[in-house]
């Protein structure tokens, strides 16, 4: 079954309106958290580490006021687009790691993704 | 700078034929490398990652990538495909399954 669950799947909002995305981890507790955005026919590009406790860290380019990030707990990750323009439209997939004893326990599980369109 | 190049970006191949997708990387230390697999409007599954040791790595559903430090590259294979491969795949590096650094990915179409 899945580990990591993502909610919504699809979601359609007004211009001018906020979103909020969920990020579960199911299996495991995770005080890391990561979010990355995909443009249509395009890659996978990281927007922001979460953070559990503390604030989200945010890569170069990416607006922390328009993208806000909060870790409430070591399983809940939340990703809210405010103010979403039609230029926000895109796919946005969050990504949990899971470190085992050694590396060859270490994996990245990534939610199923949301579509967000912003009309 | 970490960077991961797919030069393919379209492939075609038919069906029970085998597959090569390349994937060149650039990473500053010991590379951590995967594969993932996406399928229309859902998220990553991981094929196969790369951590140290043997350099051909098996992974799920058939798939097998080789190591070459000398090339920089982590190429992904299968023996004979099948239409259910039809996806987008995706080279990623990073250190660990920490931040990844994604390829710009390769869309397989399988002919029948």
């Amino acid at each position: 079954g899945a580990v990591v669950s993502q909610h919504p799947s699809r979601v359609i909002c007004k211009s001018g309106t906020s979103v909020k995305i969920e990020c579960r981890s199911l299996d495991f507790q995770a005080t890391t958290m990561f979010w990355y955005r995909q443009f249509p026919k395009q890659s996978l590009m990281l927007m922001a580490t979460s953070n559990e406790g503390s604030k989200a860290t945010y890569e170069q380019g990416v607006e922390k006021d328009k993208f806000l990030i909060n870790h409430a707990s070591l399983t809940l990750s939340t990703l809210t687009v405010t103010s979403a323009h039609p230029e926000d439209s895109s796919f946005y997939i969050c990504s949990v790691p899971r470190r085992g004893r050694g590396i060859w326990n270490t994996e990245a599980f990534f939610g199923q993704g949301t579509r967000l369109t912003v009309v | 700078a970490q960077s991961v190049t797919q030069p393919d970006i379209h492939i075609t191949v038919s069906e029970g034929a085998s597959l090569e997708l390349r994937c060149n990387y650039s990473y500053g230390a010991t590379p951590y490398l995967f594969w993932y697999v996406q399928s229309p409007g859902q998220g990553l599954q991981l094929l196969l990652k790369y951590f140290s040791g043997d350099t051909l790595v098996q992974g799920i559903k058939g798939f097998e990538a080789e190591f070459k430090r000398s090339q920089s590259s982590f190429n992904l294979r299968k023996p004979s495909v099948h239409w259910s491969d039809a996806a987008e795949y995706f080279c990623a590096v990073g250190a660990r399954a920490q931040k990844l650094v994604f390829g710009q990915g390769t869309r397989l179409t399988i002919n029948p």
